[in-house]
């Protein structure tokens, strides 16, 4: 089974701070799909990245961050010298290559960037 | 990248009607997906539309209250039928791009219902 968790429910930080958003998952797949979404306070859902279960490299992409380790299963998000317009929820989510493709989806972590 | 649109973008329904949302991708998608998110929680899948098949729901979710129509590869819509005050969420549509391995999936930017 399939199954994404976000330990942390809700985040503060001040602006400038930086913050790291945590994400574990749970596959059986050897091929599999990361992604991270951004849900602003209007509520679409904003695709951030997209990795693959072969590439661990980690990505950089402005103040944006991204650290993917099979080892542990963690595929976590750093925002760099935060903003307020990074206040969201944040979503990992986890899809299988196999078939279907549908998302499966942490609970979110809110993050409130206080000015 | 697809830009997906839907419609209503909010409705306040009465208990015991029903609402169809319609979800429109600018490009011909072979998969669609139906998500529901309730007041403050994530996302759950509900269905994948296929065209030319009958819609695949996940468990939990039943074809007589959400039935759904593909008509073809741009286009579907979710029905919300019978509703009650437990159906209120966020109804959103995604669509896989990139063939077979989706490289990214996009999202309809949801339909806020409220049931009273």
């Amino acid at each position: 089974a399939q199954k994404v968790t976000q330990a942390q429910t809700e985040i503060s930080v001040v602006e400038k701070e930086d913050v790291t958003l945590d994400c574990v998952y749970e596959t059986r797949d050897t091929t599999y799909y990361l992604f991270w979404y951004k849900q602003p306070p209007s509520g679409e859902l904003v695709f951030l990245i997209r990795r693959n279960s072969f590439d661990e490299q980690n990505e950089i992409s402005g103040r944006y961050s991204w650290n993917f380790q099979k080892s542990t299963s963690s595929f976590n998000f750093t925002i760099t010298a935060s903003q307020v317009v990074d206040s969201a929820v944040y979503f990992c989510a986890l899809t299988r290559f196999v078939t279907g493709n549908q998302f499966y989806f942490g609970t979110g972590t809110s993050l409130t960037v206080i000015p | 990248s697809a830009v997906i649109s839907q419609k209503p973008s909010r409705d306040i329904c009465q208990r015991g009607t029903s609402l169809t949302i319609q979800c429109q991708v600018d490009s011909q998608v072979t998969m669609m997906f139906w998500y529901r998110q309730q007041p403050g929680q994530s996302l759950t899948l509900i269905a994948t539309a296929n065209q030319g098949s009958e819609a695949t729901y996940e468990s939990g979710f039943v074809i007589d209250k959400f039935p759904i129509s593909r008509p073809n590869l741009t286009f579907s819509t979710l029905t919300v039928s019978n509703m009650s005050p437990e159906d209120s969420s966020i109804y959103l549509c995604s669509a896989g791009i990139g063939g077979l391995t989706y490289n990214e999936q996009f999202f309809g930017p949801g339909t806020r219902l409220t049931v009273l």
